[in-house]
């Protein structure tokens, strides 16, 4: 019963690395999303994705990209890190259109320090 | 934009009492669901409970109930017979209903931290 799935756990960065956050989910969801978390701040949608081969930017997509070349994985590439994206990282799915309740499913989440 | 207020950032209980955390909303939709969502200690976030707007029956799921006023722009969760799992961040979201449905359109509060006192 894996659900959706998030490596690493937990990442330590300097200043300028690069680095891929993976997501994945075993449930056929069309929809899938990376939040950050950050205290006093709640959860901010960064990107998402409604199915295979579409993106779209949430509230605060800069320094990061995503691609969704299949309906299982929703990777997330930090392309030049910065302190400011010290932070915990959510991946979450869920089913889209009729039917659909809006419930998200979440992956346990990835704790990135950036030096 | 749609706003969420959650204006108690930690609250803690004793065991086997009752507890409600509250949630307030902007929006001038008509059309939305409304959430509690649940972070215990270094685990996943889970759906506590939903409540469709249109709907004026308050939902419940076992010990858990909401107490949804449109008008205010309310939306409150009551934890009846607290027990010690209960202890954990909880989130209220509100999401505008859309063409994808809308899960895109999710908008968080900043999240009460519960705890429970055995």
């Amino acid at each position: 019963n894996a659900g959706v799935t998030q490596t690493p756990k937990f990442q330590v960065l300097k200043t300028g690395q690069s680095m891929t956050l993976q997501c994945a989910q075993d449930m056929n969801h069309e929809y899938m999303s990376w939040y950050r978390q950050d205290p006093g701040m709640g959860l901010r949608l960064i990107h998402y994705s409604v199915g295979a081969g579409i993106t779209d930017q949430g509230e605060v997509p800069n320094g990061y990209n995503v691609s969704r070349s299949t309906t299982e994985d929703f990777p997330l590439r930090l392309l030049s890190a910065a302190p400011s994206q010290t932070s915990v990282y959510f991946c979450a799915s869920s089913n889209l259109g009729q039917g659909a309740n809006g419930e998200l499913f979440f992956g346990e989440g990835s704790r990135l320090t950036v030096l | 934009a749609q706003t969420v207020t959650q204006s108690q950032p930690e609250m803690s209980v004793q065991e086997a009492e009752t507890v409600t955390l509250s949630c307030t909303y902007d929006t001038s939709e008509s059309n939305y669901y409304l959430f509690w969502y649940k972070q215990p200690p270094s685990r996943q976030m889970i759906l506590v409970i939903r409540q469709e707007a249109y709907k004026q029956q308050n939902a419940t799921e076992n010990r858990f109930s909401v107490n949804f006023q449109k008008a205010a722009k309310s939306f409150s969760l009551k934890i009846s017979d607290s027990q010690l799992g209960d202890t954990a961040m909880y989130f209220c979201a509100f999401m505008k209903l859309g063409d994808n449905f809308g899960n895109e359109k999710l908008t968080f509060g900043t999240g009460t931290r519960l705890t429970i006192i055995p």
